[in-house]
């Protein structure tokens, strides 16, 4: 079975980067799920997608975040990773990795990212 | 971007009732609408996907229905086990994906 675990700091300064790794293990992966993605949860509100990046390496983002994110992916280490500057305290959440295709079929347990000085 | 909205809000239903949560998009998404339950503290699980396309190990009380713009997660009989948010998700179009704004399914 397939899994997704998240890892970095749990704190972040306003107007710093926010870092985190997903870091997959088990299965293998299928046509059907040949994204790797990260989709974020504000305390008790809904869920966003952040951005995706394909098995070749292209890369989609969330219009919203205007151009703060990068994901990127290391094959040789099962590693993708998530990198959102100039955060605000509006970008406090949980955030999940997931391993997709159009529906989100796997997901991480989620990390908590608080940004607060 | 496809804006989805779920209603209602918040729906009370009592264990072993049906439950009726609707989802719908601002434009047309074919079949491409997938269902997630939530529970607290954990990650969303998928249960539906194709509209209708029960994911591996969800059971069969479980059912999804529509196409086009309107959508419905129908649990034919509550377990305890079932009271969560329930979330709808379009990907039909993207970038970006769009998620509903949940249903919290509570006991009544």
């Amino acid at each position: 079975q397939l899994q997704l675990q998240e890892s970095g700091p749990g704190l972040v300064k306003p107007s710093e980067t926010l870092s985190l790794t997903c870091t997959v293990s088990g299965g293998s992966n299928s046509r059907s799920t040949n994204y790797w993605g990260w989709i974020r949860q504000p305390p008790r509100k809904g869920l966003e997608w952040i951005g995706s990046i394909s098995y070749s390496g292209i890369t989609y983002y969330n219009p919203s975040l205007k151009g703060r994110v990068t994901i990127s992916v290391d094959k040789s280490k099962k590693q993708f990773s998530l990198k959102l500057s100039s955060v605000t305290a509006a970008d406090t959440a949980v955030y999940y990795c997931t391993q997709h295709g159009g529906r989100f079929d796997y997901w991480g347990q989620g990390t908590l990212v608080t940004v607060s000085s | 971007e496809i804006v989805m909205t779920q209603s209602p809000a918040t729906l009370s239903v009592s264990p072993g009732e049906r439950a009726t949560l609707s989802c719908r998009a601002s434009q047309s998404i074919s079949g491409n609408l997938a269902w997630y339950q939530q529970k607290p503290g954990q990650a969303p699980r998928l249960l539906i996907y194709g509209a209708s396309t029960r994911a591996t190990g969800i059971p069969a009380r479980f059912s999804g229905s529509g196409s086009g713009t309107d959508f419905t997660l129908t649990i034919s009989s509550l377990q305890s086990e079932d009271f969560a948010v329930y979330y709808c998700q379009q990907y039909d179009n993207w970038p970006p994906f769009t998620f509903g704004q949940g249903t919290k399914l509570e006991i009544k």
